[in-house]
């Protein structure tokens, strides 16, 4: 079964760096595109990034480009969200989350999804 | 930008009960539009997709409707096990998606 699991996350001060994982088993990675989404404590769900599935296009939300980077390699099925430069307010629970569409543009219809990592930021 | 409302931002009602959830996009969006499920600490789910079309295992008592700027989610006879908040999602300016703010559902 489709199995997506986050890591990475943890307290970190502003301004500094983290990078998330987001490993992947159960379906072949290399053909589906992948999210990044995070959630604020308490607050609703925000898109943060996406990646097709040959790494050949990616695009950000404006509340994090070029801040964030995502990034995958397909050999280790893995997804990675490099966060640069962090503020307060990217204190977030971040979900990494499958696309439907396998091959080509995608979907953004977001088919399967982790448990999420908690990114504290704080000084 | 698209910006999505949802209305209302939360409900009670008892189980048994038919629930409906409106969500409305800025601009037409055709049928672009997906409804999520999140319990209580755990992620989103997805249920509907492309505004009307269950996803694969979903109970039937799910259901999505509407086109261009307006859309509904009902559920036709709520369950216990339906407390949880959900969300709209818009896709007609690909690549980028946006959420609607979140409807929470509680049992009377």
């Amino acid at each position: 079964q489709v199995q997506l699991v986050e890591s990475g996350g943890g307290v970190v001060q502003p301004g500094r760096s983290l990078r998330l994982s987001c490993a992947a088993s159960g379906f072949t990675f290399s053909s589906y595109g992948m999210h990044w989404v995070r959630q604020a404590p308490g607050k609703g769900l925000e898109w943060v990034a996406v990646i097709w599935y040959d790494g050949s296009n990616k695009y950000y939300a404006d509340s994090v480009k070029g801040r964030f980077t995502i990034s995958r390699d397909n050999s280790k099925n893995t997804l990675y969200l490099q966060m640069n430069s962090l503020r307060a307010e990217d204190t977030a629970v971040y979900y990494c989350a499958r696309d439907r569409r396998e091959v080509g543009v995608v979907a953004a219809t977001l088919d399967y999804w982790g448990q999420g990592t908690l990114v504290t930021v704080s000084s | 930008d698209i910006q999505m409302t949802q209305s209302p931002s939360s409900l009670s009602a008892s189980v048994g009960d038919r629930v409906t959830i409106t969500c409305q996009a800025s601009q037409d969006i055709s049928n672009y539009l997906n409804w999520y499920q999140q319990k209580p600490g755990k992620a989103p789910k997805l249920l509907i997709y492309d505004a009307s079309n269950l996803e694969t295992g979903v109970p039937s008592r799910f259901s999505g409707s509407g086109s261009g700027t307006d859309f509904t989610f009902t559920i036709s006879s709520l369950q216990p096990e339906d407390i949880a908040t959900y969300y709209c999602q818009q896709y007609d300016n690909l690549p980028v998606v946006t959420f609607g703010p979140g409807t929470k559902v509680d049992i009377k």
